[in-house]
């Protein structure tokens, strides 16, 4: 069974609108982190935002936020006021376990988000 | 500051032949990983490292040996190589605790 789904191989967003790109996940540890890193056509992973199961506030990174479901085991990404620079592949990764052991992570196979002018 | 730093960014090689793909950080990250990235497949884990002289698999080490001497690098080695290894493979480290994951630029590589 995947540990990181996410049912949304490819999203398409107008510029300046909102979008939110999906992603649930399995595990049966209490404590887990789950990031979002946004992957551009150079090939480049980027840190986006993480939030770990025992936050109770939702991240929030500028324009990106996790919409955390704990009961649902699902970490939503929201990217509001979408840019052309936007556009890439984003994925969700977790890390399971104490320690904040974040080098070892189980990714998602991606989103390809295209924001349209 | 580099970061981290791959090297090569691409290579061809072909099946059997072996190279060890260089990674280093300047960043004095305790925790360095190797990933390898295919199409509709996300990162998986190959090979990670918790300090120097510590090392253990990942999800999907076989064909792959890694040893971690110094702080700063962590290099990973294809002894003969097979058209299954061709890839995309990122390097990444990090703190012991709380920062994410810093990934280097990725290289490429061809099996034939």
């Amino acid at each position: 069974a995947q540990k990181i789904t996410q049912t949304q191989p490819g999203m398409f967003v107008q510029e300046k609108e909102a979008v939110t790109l999906d992603c649930t996940y399995d595990t049966s540890d209490q404590s887990y982190g789950l990031f979002w890193y946004k992957q551009p056509s150079s090939g480049e992973m980027i840190f986006l935002i993480y939030q770990g199961s025992y936050d109770e506030q939702n991240a929030t990174e500028g324009r990106y936020s996790l919409n955390f479901q704990k009961a649902r085991k699902s970490a939503n990404l929201v990217i509001s006021a979408s840019q052309l620079g936007d556009s890439a592949m984003y994925f969700c990764a977790m890390r399971e376990g104490r320690g904040g052991s974040n080098y070892k992570l189980t990714f998602g196979k991606g989103t390809l988000l295209t924001v349209n002018p | 500051n580099a970061g981290v730093t791959q090297t090569p960014k691409f290579q061809v090689l072909k099946t059997g032949q072996s190279m060890t793909l260089q990674c280093a950080q300047d960043m004095n990250h305790e925790y360095m990983s190797w990933y390898r990235q295919d199409p509709g497949m996300g990162l998986r884990l190959i090979h990670y490292s918790v300090g120097a002289g510590i090392t253990d698999q990942g999800e999907v080490p076989n064909g792959y040996n890694v040893s971690r001497s110094t702080t700063e690098d962590f290099p990973l080695r294809l002894l003969s190589a097979a058209p299954s290894q061709t890839s995309v493979y990122f390097c990444a480290s990090s703190p012991p605790r709380g920062s994410a994951l810093t990934f280097g630029a990725g290289s490429r590589l061809t099996v034939l």
